[in-house]
């Protein structure tokens, strides 16, 4: 059963610096990633879904996919105070399956 | 904008009552899903319905049981809660079964079991 795990647990960037988050995962044969926030009592968005080892690019946010690392990341370009929010890394297998979130602070 | 949508936003309950929340989504989608979410902040599937049809159905207490009555509205009732019901429940849509396709998930119904 894949699992995975995100880091860090928490986050504080300065508004424009660039934000990094890290996902590592168990089964390196899957191909099928997602990257969600989810802001307080709000549901989850879809960030970034990304399918193959490289880069996938959507607005600001940028995934990159490393399988033979077992590693997914997720970088944020420029952030801005109304990106703070949980960010969640899932692995598209049978089910989705969640990491248990890094939650990001981003100070004016 | 917000195309999946969940009732209520908030249920206070006391233990062995009976409860129900609602799902519908305007997308068009053929599969629904429900999603708990625990004090940990942990995502977990529960059940998944494509086209009205039972295709997921994780290991849940039997007390959780979900209701579809057409391929955009997705229920999910308990019987007799109790407190580790107490959690964040996440209703989704996708165009595909089985994580073939996006998830749009809606705001989702937070539950509190005195």
């Amino acid at each position: 059963q894949q699992k995975v795990q995100q880091s860090p647990e928490s986050l504080t960037v300065s508004e424009g610096a660039m934000a990094s988050l890290n996902c590592t995962f168990s089964d390196g044969t899957s191909n099928n990633f997602r990257w969600y926030r989810q802001h307080s009592a709000k549901g989850l968005e879809v960030l970034v879904s990304i399918f193959s080892d490289g880069e996938k690019e959507e607005g600001r946010f940028t995934a990159h996919l490393n399988r033979a690392n077992l590693h997914v990341s997720l970088h944020i370009r420029e952030p801005q105070p109304s990106d703070s929010a949980v960010y969640l890394c899932a692995h598209a297998g049978n089910k989705l399956t969640f990491g248990i979130g890094t939650r990001v602070l981003v100070r004016p | 904008e917000t195309a999946v949508f969940q009732t209520p936003n908030y249920h206070v309950t006391q233990v062995g009552n009976e409860v129900s929340f609602n799902c519908k989504q305007t997308l068009g989608h053929d599969t629904m899903y429900w999603y708990k979410q625990d004090s940990k902040k942990l995502l977990k599937i529960m059940f998944s319905y494509n086209n009205k049809q039972l295709i997921v159905n994780e290991t849940v207490p039997r007390r959780f049981s979900p209701q579809s009555s057409d391929k955009a509205h997705l229920n999910l009732r308990i019987k007799s809660v109790e407190p580790e019901d107490s959690a964040v429940y996440l209703c989704a849509s996708s165009r595909l079964p089985l994580n073939q396709d996006t998830q749009y998930f809606g705001p989702g119904t937070r539950l509190l079991v005195l």
